[in-house]
């Protein structure tokens, strides 16, 4: 089974520039997450959604960052304009949640790196 | 504002040996506490997770501790091998179906 794909990897971009990530969960799993990690942090909670609602964005920028997630599948998520201090690996994750005996586990990608220069 | 709290920030352990991870937390309506292993270039997996009506649970070399009054709990990594090299978060959550609050990571080494 595959699991969560991200892309792109890697991005590098000049300050003020927009920048777009995209994400596709695992199939079947209602429940998407952007994470954002700084180097030697642990990763910060952006955005959640449950299918295509965002549940709690409390914790997105909102002047510069946006994020969809259209028919409750892929999501991407936006900065716009893209500041230095954006410099991070931005992580999605998905869960099957705790119905039906699921563990309610979240299952990270790989994560899309990105330096603003 | 760090929910959750974690130490040491980094830890050397030779082969064999046992590594020992402590996370504390403020809010005592956290009721879910995971685990996450994370090597460079990769995003976190799951390692072990625990509830707060159990204060122990074992999954082969890993063990959670956990001590509800005192909100604190640890990982313990018994026989440690260099596979283990890895950066360890601690989490907790309101549910296991909500986002994670993470620790800010142990970068453990295990030396030959």
């Amino acid at each position: 089974e595959a699991g969560v794909v991200q892309s792109p990897r890697y991005k590098i971009i000049e300050k003020k520039q927009p920048v777009a990530f995209w994400c596709n969960p695992i199939s079947g799993h209602n429940t998407l997450y952007w994470y954002l990690q700084n180097l030697g942090q642990g990763p910060e909670l952006l955005i959640r959604y449950e299918n295509e609602e965002a549940v709690d964005d409390s914790q997105l920028p909102k002047d510069r960052f946006s994020a969809e997630r259209l028919k409750g599948v892929d999501s991407t998520l936006k900065i716009q304009p893209a500041e230095l201090g954006d410099s991070a690996v931005y992580l999605c994750a998905s869960s099957a949640g705790v119905a039906g005996g699921n563990t309610g586990e979240l299952f990270f990608g790989e994560g899309s790196r990105l330096t603003v220069l | 504002q760090q929910q959750v709290k974690q130490s040491p920030q980094s830890l050397i352990v030779q082969k064999g040996g046992i590594s020992i991870i402590n996370c504390a937390y403020e809010n005592t309506a956290f009721d879910y506490f995971p685990w996450y292993q994370q090597f460079p270039g990769k995003g976190p997996a799951l390692l072990i997770a625990i509830r707060p009506d159990v204060s122990e649970k074992k999954e082969g070399r890993f063990t959670i501790s956990f001590n509800k009054s005192a909100k604190q709990f640890s990982l313990h990594i018994m026989d440690s091998q260099p596979g283990d090299s890895a950066t360890y978060f601690c989490a907790a959550s309101l549910n296991s179906g909500y986002a994670l609050n993470f620790g800010k990571g142990t970068s453990l080494l295990v030396t030959p």
